[in-house]
């Protein structure tokens, strides 16, 4: 089956640092999305994002799709922004499939 | 309230018990998923469903058991539970455009 990556597995930074977080898939998938699951388990949608960039606020994406791969930007960073971040997927149909995840600790 | 909703947010059972949670949505989304959620694996699919009366697997169906007599409601039941299945349960819905996923709060499950 389709394999998701996502890297780095953790990221400690300094406030208002900036990151950048990578999620690679091994084959081709649909409706690629960004999680931020926050430090009270709530699953919160960052970007829908199957191709090109987006923005909102400090967070972007962008995703390359003919190259499997999608980024997620973080600038000024914040203590808010703690928590895991997901990359998903859908490798066609609608078995959906979740990286493992970035975890992001931001110290104040 | 709009949106997702699952419960109980919060379940402690044994061994052999029977389990259902529940899955609520109120956006008439024609989609529905259960995940679980485990420390090192982060979700799996367990079930899907694209419309009422038609479900189907996912990634780790084994132990579970689901329905869908209505579009807003998504049970799942967990017929006789086992300590591997103690685990964080997500339910989230998707509409017939087929662009995002929304989630609901989660079901924290834990089986003695």
């Amino acid at each position: 089956g389709i394999q998701v990556e996502q890297s780095p597995p953790d990221l400690i930074l300094q406030e208002g640092a900036n990151s950048t977080l990578r999620c690679n898939f091994s084959d081709s998938v649909n409706n690629l999305q960004w999680f931020h699951q926050n430090p009270w388990g709530q699953l919160i949608n960052l970007f829908y994002i199957p191709s090109g960039t987006k923005q909102n606020g400090r967070l972007s994406a962008t995703t390359v799709a003919t190259e499997r791969y999608s980024l997620l930007y973080i600038s000024s960073s914040q203590t808010t922004d703690s928590g895991v971040y997901f990359c998903a997927g859908l490798p066609g149909g609608f078995k959906t499939i979740f990286g493992a995840g970035t975890r992001l600790f931001v110290k104040a | 309230d709009a949106g997702i909703t699952q419960s109980p947010r919060y379940k402690i059972t044994e061994t052999g018990r029977q389990v259902t949670l529940m899955c609520h949505q109120t956006w008439s989304h024609s989609y529905m998923f259960w995940y679980r959620q485990d420390l090192g694996h982060g979700l799996r699919l367990i079930y899907y469903s694209a419309a009422a009366d038609i479900t189907d697997k996912g990634e780790v169906p084994d132990g579970y058991v689901v329905s869908r007599s209505k579009t807003e409601n998504f049970p799942l039941t967990l017929e006789s539970a086992t300590r591997s299945q103690t685990s964080v349960y997500f339910c989230a819905s998707m509409s017939e455009s087929e662009d995002e996923q929304f989630f609901g709060p989660g079901t924290r499950l834990t089986v003695l």
